[in-house]
């Protein structure tokens, strides 16, 4: 079974900050790692994933994550944010090799960036 | 072209009442999943669907849920007797289906399902 642990439920963040949200898995065998977004009011839309090679992957919005297998993390950051990267964001795992990509989710962080 | 729609997109219902929960999703996307949101227990699985096959029901919480999908298109979920709990956003998601690989699952808006 696989499991994500996202460490902060929100994140509160000045406009034009850094930002990382963390995002921790476990799982007994290899994964794939997504990142998912919710605007408010909106449904899930992909982010960013990693399914292999460079463990730095990047979105068109300036989001970037790092697959870290020793540390079982993928963080996502972003150097500079904008009010309108206000949304929750989920991390997600599914297994590699199987059938089919069901998503084990974490709970969730919500991004709250202010002026 | 056109995304995963759901309806209804909000659905206020007495406790007892059966309820069906229905999902159109991108054409051509074999694979189906339903997920529900509620607070408290964030994101969890219910159900997986290729074509009109649902080989994966194992996120499924009670005998009161219950899912098809037909013609490997739309998929109907079905709770009967619905409870409190039961409230939640409920999300279906397609995807392609590759035979191994994970592909992008694209979600639907979500029905919010209210059970007084």
């Amino acid at each position: 079974a696989q499991s994500v642990t996202q460490l902060d439920s929100q994140v509160p963040v000045f406009e034009e900050a850094p930002v990382e949200l963390r995002c921790n898995y476990s799982s007994s065998v290899s994964v794939y790692l997504f990142w998912y977004v919710q605007y408010p009011n909106q449904g899930l839309q992909l982010l960013l994933k990693y399914l292999s090679g460079s463990t730095l992957v990047e979105s068109i919005n300036g989001f970037e994550a790092e697959f870290n297998k020793s540390q079982t993390s993928f963080h996502l950051r972003k150097p500079s944010v904008h009010i309108s990267d206000t949304a929750e964001y989920f991390c997600a795992v599914s297994r590699m090799n199987s059938g089919y990509s069901t998503l084990t989710f974490g709970k969730g962080t919500m991004l709250l960036v202010s002026p | 072209g056109a995304g995963v729609s759901q309806s209804p997109s909000n659905k206020v219902t007495e406790k007892g009442k059966d309820v069906e929960l229905r999902c159109d999703p991108i054409s051509g996307h074999t694979a189906l999943y339903w997920y529900r949101q509620s607070l408290g227990q964030g994101l969890e699985f219910l159900i997986y669907f290729q074509g009109n096959s649902a080989p994966d029901k194992s996120g499924l919480p009670s005998d009161r849920f219950s899912a098809e999908r037909t013609g490997g298109s739309v998929s109907t979920l079905t709770i009967q007797r619905t409870q409190q709990e039961d409230s939640a956003v409920y999300l279906c998601a397609s995807s392609q289906y590759s035979g191994g690989a994970s592909y992008e699952q694209y979600f639907g808006p979500g029905t919010r399902l209210t059970v007084t």
